[in-house]
């Protein structure tokens, strides 16, 4: 079976500071991860994946295989960087289901 | 072009009716889905529909039923609502598999009140 965990249900950040959310992941396969924001009232938009090693709106997360983990960081967060941020993991083999964790709310306040 | 689609963006129905919600992709996507997305924001998957195979997820009740015309659509059909089955549903599509190009693109959901 194929489980996230965001263990943060929201995090509250000053303008200005770094942003770390954290997530992990349990599967015994070979995982793709994903990061998917939604804005307020909007749909889920793919954010950044990790075969891209990709930086998107100053973000970034590297798929750590020894710790599960795929942590998103932003060294300094921004007003608009306020949603709601889901990690998301695709399996190999017989099924391709992305599954989400909780999310996390990140406030960044002024 | 809108990626994935899905009507209406508001339900407000009765307890006890049927309703369905449409859903259309046209990125050529082999995979559609549906996820419910509760009152505390968890995402949790319905169903997977790829080439005519369903899978479904064994906690979501039989009222709840995908019907696929065809590759591009999977409509969402609720029969005999309940209070609980206030949400928003999303519908999704992707290609199947790993690699790029397989993620996962979503509608703009649809706010399902059952009062």
């Amino acid at each position: 079976a194929q489980r996230v965990t965001q263990p943060e249900k929201l995090l509250s950040v000053f303008k200005g500071a770094p942003v770390e959310l954290k997530c992990n992941y349990s599967y015994s396969g070979s995982p793709e991860l994903f990061w998917y924001v939604q804005y307020s009232r909007q749909r889920l938009q793919l954010l950044l994946r990790h075969i891209s090693r990709e930086s998107i709106k100053g973000f970034t997360a590297d798929l750590n295989k020894g710790e599960t983990s795929f942590h998103l960081k932003k060294p300094f967060a921004q007003e608009e960087d306020s949603a709601m941020y889901y990690c998301a993991l695709k399996g190999s083999g017989g099924s391709y289901i992305p599954t989400f964790g909780r999310g996390t709310s990140l406030i960044v306040h002024p | 072009d809108t990626a994935v689609s899905q009507t209406p963006k508001y339900l407000v129905t009765q307890m006890g009716n049927d309703k369905s919600i449409k859903c259309e992709q046209n990125l050529g996507h082999d995979t559609m889905y549906w996820y419910k997305q509760d009152s505390k924001k968890f995402l949790k998957i319905m169903f997977s529909y790829n080439n005519k195979e369903l899978i479904i997820n064994e906690t979501v009740p039989n009222r709840f039923s995908p019907k696929s015309p065809d590759k591009a659509h999977l409509n969402l059909h609720i029969n005999s609502l309940e209070l609980g089955d206030s949400a928003v549903y999303f519908c999704a599509s992707s290609q199947a598999g790993q690699g790029l190009n397989t993620e996962a693109f979503f509608g703009q959901g649809t706010r399902l009140t059952v009062v």
